[in-house]
């Protein structure tokens, strides 16, 4: 099956610094991934909607100032946290659709934890 | 507005069957989704239902009524490793998943 990766799994950083996310489909071409959050015992919540080269469609209250999405390539996704703060601290997921496959697949990474401290 | 109902928790004993279910409200529909999810770790992918009717893979059969917005997870012969949060999503009109909150599934020995 379809491979989604992120990078890093696991961040812990100082509270006003900027952490970058990665999100890399592996083995196919995803015009369109997805940003969510988890928060503990939580459903997922939809952030932004990616689209390679053109902006993020955000969701109703995610700050786009604060998360910034660059969707530069077929292949790569980045979320970057800007000025971070201990309520920042969740777990990221980012999603893939392939182009080649059904439009209603999607494929999770494997999540990163942030920890701000 | 769009919405996704599932039980908070559940509790079943291993060896025995359960059955999840999951209501729907969405804006158009391009089917229902479950994925399972394990404490720290992302959504992997269970099933898909479109069409009205029972999808059987293995332990686990999925069930759709469109007419009624209702879905369930049926897991067999439960196993310790089945504990999990199991996700309801609903894709909308949009191709957008509408999220449930989970239903978290304890099995006890």
């Amino acid at each position: 099956g379809a491979v989604v990766s992120q990078h890093p799994s696991r961040v812990i950083c100082k509270s006003g610094t900027s952490v970058k996310i990665e999100c890399r489909s592996l083995d196919f071409q995803a015009t369109t991934m997805f940003w969510y959050r988890q928060f503990p015992k939580k459903s997922l919540m939809l952030m932004a909607t990616s689209n390679e080269g053109s902006k993020a469609t955000y969701e109703q209250g995610v700050e786009k100032d604060k998360f910034l999405i660059n969707h530069a390539s077929l292949t790569l996704s980045t979320l970057t946290v800007t000025s971070a703060h201990p309520e920042d601290s969740s777990f990221y997921i980012c999603s893939a659709r392939d182009m080649a496959g059904e439009v209603n697949e999607q494929f999770f990474g494997p999540g990163t934890r942030l920890t701000v401290l | 507005g769009q919405n996704i109902d599932q039980p908070t928790e559940m509790t079943a004993t291993e060896g025995a069957i359960v059955q999840i279910n999951c209501t729907y409200q969405t804006s158009g529909f391009n089917g229902l989704f479950w994925y399972q999810q394990h404490a720290g770790e992302a959504p992997t992918f269970l099933s898909y239902n479109v069409l009205d009717g029972l999808e059987e893979k293995g332990r686990f059969s999925s069930f759709l009524s469109r007419s009624k917005g209702y879905s369930y997870l049926l897991l067999k012969e439960l196993q310790m490793k089945d504990s999990a949060s199991y996700l309801c999503a609903a894709m909308d009109s949009n191709y957008q998943l509408i999220w449930g909150a989970g239903t978290k599934l304890i099995i006890k020995p």
